[in-house]
Parts: C-alpha cells; sequence; structure tokens
C-alpha cells in the first residue's frame, strides 16, 4: 500500500517567517502534487512536479521533488496571514487515482 | 474562469435517508471524482468516472453508489445514509489524473 506521510500535522508561526513542510514516502511516484485548501472550500492545485530533482517556485513558495521521487517539500520565504491553510500533498499512482498525504494545517499569525 | 460546482454546500439527513450529491463541471473534462475528507485522515476516494457511463471502485465505495449520465455531472448516492458517512464530500474533476479541480464540497451531517 502506498503512503503520503506529511509533517508537521501542524503549525502556526508569525508573519515573516521562513517554514519547510514534508511529504515523504517509501514509495516512488510519477508525479508529485500540491494543493492549498481555505476553510470550507475545495483543494486548489498549486504545482505539479514530476522529475527526480525538480525545483519550481511560485512567488515565495519554493517546491521540491526528491532525487528518488518518494519525497517533496515546501517551503515558504516570509510567510504571510494569506498563506494561512491546509496544504496537500498528492502523489501519482495508477492510472486514474493519486494517494493523498493527510495534509499539514498552516496558521500564519499576524 | 473553471468551474466545479456541487448541489449544496450543507446538508443535514437522518439515518436510513436517501441522500443525493450533485456535481457539475463546466471544462469538458473526462475524469471526475468523489471524495470524503476527514480530519487527521485526508482525501479517501469513494467513487471516480473516467467516461460517461462509466465508475470505478476506489477506496472506500462501501455504502455509496455512483450515477455519470452525461459527461459534466457525476452524482453519489448514499443509499441508506448512516451517522458514519457524516463527512466532508470533495467533487474534482479532470483532464488526467493530476491537475484535479475541485468543487467547494459538501458538508454532510447524518442525525
Amino acid at each position: 500500500t502506498q503512503l503520503l506521510e506529511q509533517s508537521p500535522q501542524f503549525l502556526s508561526i508569525q508573519e515573516g517567517e521562513n517554514l519547510t513542510v514534508y511529504c515523504n514516502s517509501s514509495s516512488v511516484f510519477s508525479s508529485l502534487q500540491w494543493y492549498r485548501q481555505e476553510p470550507g472550500e475545495g483543494p486548489v492545485l498549486l504545482v505539479t512536479v514530476v522529475t527526480g530533482g525538480e525545483v519550481k517556485k511560485l512567488k515565495r513558495l519554493t517546491f521540491q521533488f526528491g532525487d528518488a521521487r518518494k519525497d517533496s517539500s515546501l517551503h515558504i520565504t516570509a510567510a504571510q496571514p494569506g498563506d494561512t491553510g491546509l496544504y496537500l500533498c498528492a502523489g501519482g499512482a495508477s492510472n486514474y487515482q493519486l494517494i493523498w498525504g493527510a495534509g499539514t494545517k498552516l496558521i500564519i499569525k499576524p | 474562469d473553471v468551474k466545479v460546482t456541487q448541489s449544496s454546500r450543507y446538508l443535514v439527513k437522518r439515518t436510513g435517508e436517501k441522500v443525493f450529491l450533485e456535481c457539475v463541471q463546466d471544462m469538458d473534462h473526462e475524469n471526475m471524482f468523489w471524495y470524503r475528507q476527514d480530519p487527521g485522515l485526508g482525501l479517501r476516494l469513494i467513487y471516480f468516472s473516467y467516461d460517461v457511463k462509466m465508475k470505478e471502485k476506489g477506496d472506500i465505495p462501501e455504502g455509496y453508489s455512483v450515477s455519470r449520465e452525461k459527461k459534466e455531472r457525476f452524482s453519489l448516492i448514499l443509499e441508506s445514509a448512516s451517522t458514519n458517512q457524516t463527512s466532508m464530500y470533495l467533487c474534482a474533476s479532470s483532464i488526467v489524473r493530476d491537475s484535479q479541480f475541485f468543487g467547494p464540497g459538501t458538508r454532510l451531517t447524518v442525525l
């Protein structure tokens, strides 16, 4: 059974600080995606990484796919209250299914 | 702007009732998915469909059925609602497996 473990489960920091959240597995994935979900809404896709070692940047967010395609990280620089939300990673498994992590709940305090 | 809509944001039903959750997408996507989301468990796939009238079981199909009569519409049916089906239900659509677009969710409470 393929599993994705996210850490930490919960993170509360002050505005302006940097943070990193992790998504780890013992399985290899063909792709890895990160979504952000705000309270009362559905998840919104932030990025997809497909190549081992790939790094993608989205403004203050930096996403990295591990060399072996088993893990990924999301780094936020100078966090802002608007970054608050639930961050979910999902790995490409079978043709139609994604394997989902349980999420990291992030709170940025002004 | 791409859009996935779900028929209700909040729903309260009684044990034993038949419940219909509707999802409509306007992106002409082949694939549609139903998930439930519970705290600490992430998203769990109930059913998905890769074409009209086609459906495949996900990880937790027990107690649920689905219908896809038209490409844009994917319905989730709880034949006889139970309290352990209280959850957030999310519908998604996609062209390929990755890049799924989600609706706002339906928070279902079964009393």
